[in-house]
Order: structure tokens, then sequence, then C-alpha cells
């Protein structure tokens, strides 16, 4: 069975431009949260998705949006970049039976290195 | 609020040897779950192992074990005989059951060099 897949791998923008990144959950899993890994540092959660609805944010400014398709699919978008953004992002999926259950193991995958110039 | 902190950023072992990577987490909740991810240099972090807080019970897998202490509110994770293949960085991570924020609190890592 496939993993979690990001696309694209990596991307390169320049300050002000807007970025989509994409993830497909594994499947049968439900539930897919985005991070931003900063070069040197953990993880920083940025949303959870669970049956299409947004049930948690992290501390990111509102220029971060996403959204959860019906396929459970996923899109993180992000607005008017700042250099600040270049960063590993993340996408992990769980299966989430019933409501998000926070004991259930995340499973990640590759990533998204974007590069803001 | 809740907080991993993994004081060791850096270790470097030879091949063979065991090493204990630390780990020290801060919650007010009574339930919550630990967790270990593995993150090799290509970057996809690998689940290890999944704790709650009402199992205080110690883990082996193989080379891998894991010392769960809710007095010292610690998650210590050691690697016996290391190899090679164990060189990259190690994140602890907390969630909570906390119905507005279900997420994965990391440390901010430990780098593993085993050295042949």
């Amino acid at each position: 069975d496939a993993g979690v897949t990001q696309s694209p791998t990596h991307l390169i923008k320049t300050r002000g431009q807007h970025v989509t990144l994409r993830c497909s959950p594994i499947s049968g899993h439900k539930s897919v949260s985005w991070y931003q890994q900063v070069l040197g540092q953990g993880p920083q959660f940025i949303f959870q998705y669970y049956e299409k609805e947004e049930r948690g944010r992290g501390n990111f400014p509102d220029r971060f949006s996403a959204r959860q398709f019906p396929n459970y699919s996923s899109e993180l978008n992000v607005n008017a970049l700042l250099l600040g953004d270049s960063a590993l992002y993340l996408c992990a999926s769980s299966l989430g039976r019933g409501a998000v259950s926070s004991n259930q193991p995340q499973h990640f995958g590759d990533g998204t290195r974007l590069s803001i110039l | 609020a809740q907080k991993v902190t993994q004081a060791q950023t850096e270790i470097s072992v030879v091949e063979k040897e065991d090493v204990t990577l630390d780990c020290v987490y801060e919650t007010r909740d009574t339930t919550y779950y630990l967790f270990w991810y593995k993150q090799p240099p290509s970057g996809e972090l690998v689940f290890l192992i999944r704790r709650n807080s009402f199992d205080e019970q110690n883990e082996i897998s193989g080379r891998y074990s894991w010392n769960f202490q809710k007095s010292t509110s610690s998650f210590n994770f050691t690697i016996t005989a290391s190899q090679v293949v164990d060189s990259a960085v190690y994140f602890c991570a907390l969630s909570v059951m906390d119905t507005g924020r279900r997420a994965l609190t990391f440390g901010s890592g430990t780098r593993l060099q085993v050295q042949p």
C-alpha cells in the first residue's frame, strides 16, 4: 500500500508569491495534519483536518490555509510568502475513527521542501 | 500548554555502543500520549512507538527500548548495539486529549551519528 504522498517534493518561490502544497493520505485514513519544520527544529503543527472539517489549528498567521477534499486528500495554501516560510512542510495522516483521536500514530510523507528567495 | 524537551542536540557513538536519547515532557493533562519518531536524511518521519499516560510498562522491540517514568516526566529511548543505519534525527512528541487541538508537540530532536 502506498504511504502518504506529497507533491511537489521541492519548490522555489519568491517573496510575495503564493504556494499550494498537496497531500494524499494513506488509503483508509480520514485525518490529515500539516506541519512546518524549519531547518534544525522539530515539526510545528499547522492544521488538522478530519472529514473535510478543520479540527485543529496551530499558531500560524492567516496567510496559511488548508482544505480537505471528499477523497481525504488535502491542500495547504500559503499566501504572501516570506523568507521565514522556507521550510520542510510535512503532511501526516491517521485513521481517526469516529472523532479524531490523539492516540492514533500519525504517518508522515516525505515532505515538500519550500525555498523562498 | 505542552512542551517537549530533548536536551541532547547531537550524540556521536561508535558502532555497537549503546546510546540513550533523553526526552522530558510537560503537560497539565492527565491523559496523554508519547511518541518517538525517526527522521533519516530523506526527511520522512518514521513512527517508532506510542505510549499512553496510564501505561508505564517499559517496552523493548529488538535493539530498541523505551523507559517511561511519570514521576520524572521522562520517556527515554535506548538503542542497544547501535548500527550505522541508526544514524538519524530522533524526535520525541506528545499529544493530549484536547478537544480543541489534536496535534503532536515535538521536541527539537537529537541527531544521532553512529560511526563505523
